[in-house]
């Protein structure tokens, strides 16, 4: 079982530029989460997906998208890159009733 | 704004020591707590969970949770510099499975 993977593992876009990060989970979980982790500001919940076909913003969604293409994968886009948004990127799943969250390895973003 | 709060750190303990990390949380509505570890360049791995009052152990760490006082505390025994990482609280957002993160608290065990 390779639980959740994450591509890339690391990319560097130029500003303007678009990108989609991939994850896909083997837990059979209902429920995927993307998150991004910057110095001093922790870990922000970007969008989720409580179950397949659902999709919700978190705390900082602006200038990215979600789509949930099927139960096993999760993915973001960046329209439009911007400095702001470098950062490392983790994708998450969870299932009930414990909400035990599980990290994939993360996608290190650099946008110049 | 629901928070939560732990002290950045670093903590640090000799190796053998006790390590003890706290955490407190704004949100009453919260029902699951979680401690994650993360080191350096790494995602973060869930190493304990509890969900009611008191203690819970497993092996070398203790969770232990007091919803009263809104804290979550983790106790780690013989600490090894393996220890050395950043551990992160994590509530439940009410009764969701969205999940807020603390800053995390820098453990540093030294030899």
């Amino acid at each position: 079982n390779a639980g959740v993977t994450q591509t890339p593992k690391f990319q560097v876009l130029k500003t303007g530029q678009s990108m989609t990060l991939q994850c896909a989970q083997d837990m059979n979980h209902n429920s995927m989460y993307w998150y991004r982790q910057d110095p001093g500001m922790g870990l922000r919940l970007i969008y989720y997906s409580a179950s397949e076909g659902t999709t919700d913003k978190g705390e900082v969604p602006n200038g990215y998208n979600v789509s949930r293409l099927n139960k096993r994968e999760f993915s973001l886009r960046l329209e439009s890159a911007a400095p702001s948004q470098t950062s490392v990127y983790f994708c998450a799943t969870s299932g009930q009733p414990s909400y035990e969250q599980y990290f994939g390895p993360g996608t290190r973003l650099t946008v110049t | 704004q629901k928070e939560v709060e732990q002290n950045s750190g670093p903590l640090s303990v000799p190796e053998g020591a006790i390590a003890s990390l706290n955490c407190t949380y704004s949100d009453r509505g919260s029902q699951s707590f979680f401690w994650y570890r993360q080191y350096s360049g790494k995602s973060p791995e869930l190493i304990m969970s509890i969900y009611s009052n008191g203690d819970k152990e497993d092996g070398r760490f203790t969770a232990q949770l007091n919803k009263a006082s809104q804290y979550v505390s983790l106790l780690i025994r013989d600490s090894q510099p393996s220890d050395s990482a950043t551990y992160l609280c994590a509530v439940t957002s009410g009764n969701t499975g969205k999940l807020i993160f603390g800053q995390g608290t820098t453990l540093q065990v030294k030899p």
